[in-house]
């Protein structure tokens, strides 16, 4: 089945510094890439997503690419604000599984004022 | 704008007790999930529904989980004999289409404690 691998762990950042979170996975047959971003006992927050069609998406501070041919998709957060501490999980829906989200392990940025 | 709502917010058991978590999907959405997060991991998918039927359901649940939904807008969870391993927030999630690519969204979460 699908695995997804996340990376880095931990992110510590200045405010105002840019910071990009990757992941790959291992189902050529995935095609929706969400992101998620989840504060300290809350839900998960969907913050930006892409489908397989799409090498890049870009909503204000935040962006993400998708390279499906090498199977890894980023997330890049630009001028990074205090309130962007939080734990960031990347998922991967793969074909068939009626959406089903497998997720990677999270990254927890700290951004420092 | 609407929200998928779950109760209770914090579920303490004894180990082999039954517990029973709930969820209020979106009114639209057709499709419903679980997901367990055991505290400082990741997410893990337990089971998807749509139709009355479970349509995937990961090794994790096992004949100790099943799911329902009884009427028109609730979505359970049921944990048969919990087990010590079973404590982690529960988060219920719902999309409005089947089609590959639909936003989740999730509910605020249960977290169990199984003592």
């Amino acid at each position: 089945g699908e695995n997804v691998e996340q990376h880095p762990s931990t992110l510590s950042v200045q405010e105002g510094d840019s910071a990009v979170i990757k992941c790959t996975y291992s189902d050529s047959a995935s095609n929706y890439f969400p992101w998620y971003k989840q504060e300290l006992g809350k839900r998960p927050q969907l913050i930006i997503d892409i489908r397989s069609n799409v090498g890049e998406k870009k909503d204000q501070r935040i962006a993400v690419t998708l390279n499906k041919t090498a199977k890894h998709f980023s997330l890049h957060i630009t001028e990074t604000q205090p309130e962007d501490s939080a734990v960031y999980f990347c998922a991967a829906s793969p074909s068939g599984g009626y959406n089903k989200l497998i997720f990677g392990a999270g990254t927890r940025l700290a951004v420092h004022p | 704008e609407p929200e998928v709502t779950q109760t209770p917010s914090h579920q303490v058991t004894q180990m082999g007790q039954e517990v029973i978590l709930r969820c209020v999907p979106i009114s639209n959405h057709l499709y419903f999930y679980w997901y367990r997060q055991i505290l400082g991991q990741k997410v893990e998918f337990l089971v998807s529904f749509y139709n009355n039927e479970i349509s995937e359901k990961s090794e994790i649940f096992d004949d100790q989980f099943s799911v329902e939904r009884p009427d028109g807008s609730n979505f359970t969870l049921k944990i048969r004999s919990t087990k010590l391993e079973d404590s982690a927030m529960y988060f219920c999630a719902s999309s409005d289409a089947g089609l590959e690519g639909n936003e989740q969204y999730f509910g605020p979460g249960t977290r169990l404690t199984v003592t």
